[in-house]
């Protein structure tokens, strides 16, 4: 079974609208990483988040993680319509693919 | 950044035939490539993994007769979907790590999409 399950499934929001998705794991984690994959290509790595942080920025990107409850969040900030894509949680050493959130994002 | 080439980007093959996907790692040595396989509008499921120089290790529930794996240098891995079926048709993607980057930090494939007819 799948280690990382987001929600929400689909997104659709309107250009410069922030962007929030989660990430609910299983176990326990050395760290917890977010892919970003455009459709029908392979994934690019966004940010990683090591099990003792709790929050990360990389440009418009925000990330939270809270091992209490097994979850992490992305927040993309004024969002663009490059930004449309299926974003991913993965976690630890062997990369445990969640089922990904199409977010699609409207000029 | 770490750039990972996968060729080819698409097959079609007869049912019954062999289809070969490399992946070669650009401007790092890999010292561990992956390779998961991607149904439409679903997860990536890792199918095996591979260090340079030994046998890969299978998911479970993945032939390894079916599906063969070799990682023979640092920079290329290749896979082979032996015998294909219509029901291997899918996307494959394989991803590279290495020990002198961060660890962890997979750099990934564009992917190669299968259609077995």
């Amino acid at each position: 079974s799948q280690q990382g399950e987001e929600d929400p499934q689909a997104l659709s929001i309107q250009e410069g609208e922030n962007a929030t998705m989660n990430c609910s794991y299983k176990t326990s984690i050395n760290n917890l990483q977010w892919y970003r994959q455009n459709s029908g290509r392979g994934l690019v790595h966004l940010i990683l988040i090591r099990s003792n942080e709790r929050e990360k920025h990389s440009g418009r990107l925000r990330v939270t993680l809270d091992t209490s409850k097994k979850s992490s969040s992305l927040l993309i900030t004024a969002s663009r319509a490059a930004d449309t894509a299926s974003y991913f949680c993965a976690t630890s050493d062997k990369l445990i693919f969640g089922t990904g959130t199409r977010l699609q994002v409207f000029p | 950044g770490a750039v990972v080439s996968q060729h080819p980007s698409w097959v079609i093959c007869k049912s019954g035939t062999s289809v070969k996907i490399e992946c070669r790692s650009l401007d790092f040595q890999a010292t561990t490539m992956f390779w998961y396989r991607q149904f439409p509008k679903q997860s990536l499921m890792l199918m095996a993994t591979s260090n340079e120089g030994s046998k890969a290790t299978y998911e479970q529930g993945v032939e390894k007769d079916k599906f063969l794996i070799n990682h023979a240098s640092l920079t290329l891995s290749t896979l082979t979907v032996t015998s294909a079926h219509p029901e291997d048709s899918s996307f494959y993607i394989c991803s590279a790590s290495s020990h002198d980057s961060n660890k962890n930090i997979q750099y990934f494939g564009a992917g190669t999409r299968l259609s077995v007819l």
